[in-house]
């Protein structure tokens, strides 16, 4: 079965500060590996994902993700944060069927 | 970039009644759907795989009597809630898998049930 989990239930950052988004997933085979963000009462953005090949993958709105086999993790990064950035952020992991199974989320806020 | 569409955004229905809720994509075909639930802080959890001209493939624990879903076309299905309970409340989201372009799932912006 796969599973995913998210360490950090709530994260604050201070604006311009460094972000990292901690996932750990479970899965028998290649995975295939999701950052999702969503923005209160809204439907879920794809911010990057990875099936294969280089392992740093670089998303949407300046975030990029690292898939550590060895680890069985797949954290989401950004150098600099910006107040928009507050929302909740889901990993989610699946396969070639899309069914993919989400993480508890993170909710990060952005202090000024 | 590709649109998914909810429709309504917001329900509120009486304990008993039923309510549909429509995935729309509105500039891909999309051969496969999938439906989730969310609860208030929580992960979304799939209810099902909704294939376009055969039955929804349910998981394990989700009721299909009670949940039933249509994928009548390549641009939409539907989550018809039974006999909704205030225990059905909940967000409801869609995706829909593009098939032109490998790997793209697109969510729609949910939908919010509330049952009194």
């Amino acid at each position: 079965a796969q599973s995913v989990t998210q360490p950090d239930i709530h994260i604050t950052v201070s604006e311009g500060a460094s972000l990292e988004l901690r996932c750990n997933y479970s899965y028998g085979a290649t995975p295939y590996l999701f950052w999702y963000v969503q923005s209160p009462g809204q439907g879920l953005q794809l911010l990057l994902k990875y099936f294969s090949g280089d392992t740093l993958v670089q998303g949407i709105k300046g975030f990029e993700a690292e898939f550590k086999r060895s680890q069985s993790s797949f954290n989401l990064r950004k150098p600099s944060v910006h107040w928009s950035d507050a929302a909740e952020y889901f990993c989610a992991v699946g396969s070639n069927d899309y069914k993919l199974s989400f993480g508890a989320g993170t909710t990060v806020t952005v202090r000024a | 970039g590709a649109v998914v569409s909810q429709h309504p955004s917001w329900v509120i229905c009486k304990s008993g009644t039923s309510v549909k809720i429509e995935c729309r994509s509105l500039d891909f075909q999309a051969t496969t759907m999938f439906w989730y639930r969310q609860f208030p802080k929580q992960s979304l959890m799939l209810m099902a795989t909704s294939n376009e001209g055969s039955k929804a493939t349910y998981e394990q624990g989700v009721e299909k009597d009670k949940f039933l879903i249509n994928h009548a076309s390549l641009t939409l299905s539907t989550l018809t809630v039974t006999s909704a309970h205030p225990e059905d409340s909940s967000f409801y989201i869609c995706s829909a898998l593009s098939g032109g372009r490998a790997g793209e799932l697109f969510f729609g912006e949910g939908s919010r049930l509330t049952v009194l």
